[in-house]
C-alpha cells in the first residue's frame, strides 16, 4: 500500500491558469512533509518543509499547505518555467531519517 | 561551492557485469542517502550512510547491492552481476546533519542502462 499518493499524475495548464497539486499520506507519527521540484535529467531540488497541520509556506508563485492527511501545492499564475515534476515526500517516526516519496505530478505550463 | 557530485552520469553495462556509482557529498556534509528512480516511478530509498557506517539499508536488495562511505573519498554504490531490471537512475543526496529537516541536496544522478 502506497504511503504517499500524489494527484493528478500529470497536469497541463495555460500560462496564468492557477491550480493545485495534491499529496495525501497515510503514515503515522509524521515528522515533516516536503516538496521538491525535479527538472528532466536533473536531481530533485528542495522547495518547502511543512511540520504541522495548518502550516503554510510560500515561494514566488508557489504556496504549500498541510492538513492532517494531505498537502496541497498551489500554483498561482504559472509560467512556462514552472514546468517540472513536483515531488512530495514524508518523514515519519516509523521510517527513521529517510524520506518516502510519492510518484510525482508532471506539470506542463504552455504559453 | 560545488554541490553533490555524482559520476558517471551515464553508464552502460551488459548483464552480469559490475556497476560502480560514486557520490561526493557537498562540502561539510557527512550524511549520504542513495535513491533509485525507475521510469514513471517515484524515488525509492535504498540506503543511508554516515562516514564509515551504514545507518539504514532497509531499501537495499538483499543480494548484489552494496554501499560504503569511507573515511576518505566518495560514497560508492556497487551493483554486482547486473540484470536488466537494475536499469534506472540512481540519485545520491547529502545533508549536513541527521537530515531531520528533510532538506536533502541531490546530485544529478547516474543513469544505468543494462543491455
Amino acid at each position: 500500500e502506497d504511503q504517499v499518493t500524489q494527484s493528478p499524475e500529470a497536469l497541463r495548464l495555460q500560462e496564468g491558469e492557477s491550480s493545485s497539486l495534491n499529496c495525501s499520506y497515510t503514515v503515522s507519527g509524521l515528522r515533516g512533509l516536503f516538496w521538491y521540484r525535479q527538472d528532466p535529467g536533473k536531481g530533485p531540488e528542495f522547495l518547502f518543509t511543512l511540520y504541522s497541520a495548518g502550516e503554510e509556506k510560500e515561494k514566488e508563485r508557489l504556496k504549500a499547505t498541510l492538513t492532517k492527511k494531505e498537502s496541497f501545492l498551489h500554483i498561482t499564475a504559472p509560467k512556462p518555467e514552472d514546468s517540472a515534476t513536483y515531488l512530495c515526500a514524508v518523514q515519519a517516526a516509523e521510517y527513521g531519517n529517510k524520506l518516502v516519496f510519492g510518484a510525482g505530478t508532471i506539470l506542463r505550463v504552455k504559453s | 561551492n560545488a554541490g553533490v557530485m555524482q559520476n558517471p552520469r551515464h553508464l552502460v553495462r551488459r548483464r552480469g557485469q559490475e556497476a560502480r556509482l560514486r557520490c561526493s557529498p557537498m562540502k561539510g556534509h557527512s550524511h549520504v542517502y542513495w535513491y533509485r528512480q525507475l521510469p514513471e516511478e517515484g524515488l525509492k530509498f535504498m540506503v543511508y550512510l554516515q562516514k564509515e557506517n551504514i545507518i539504514d539499508e532497509s531499501g537495499m536488495p538483499k543480494e548484489r547491492f552494496s554501499a560504503e562511505f569511507p573515511k576518505e573519498g566518495p560514497s560508492i554504490l556497487r551493483i554486482q552481476q547486473v540484470v536488466r531490471g537494475d536499469s534506472a537512475a540512481y540519485f545520491c543526496a547529502s545533508s549536513p546533519s541527521t537530515g531531520l529537516s528533510g532538506e536533502l541536496f541531490f546530485g544529478e544522478g547516474s543513469r544505468l542502462t543494462v543491455l
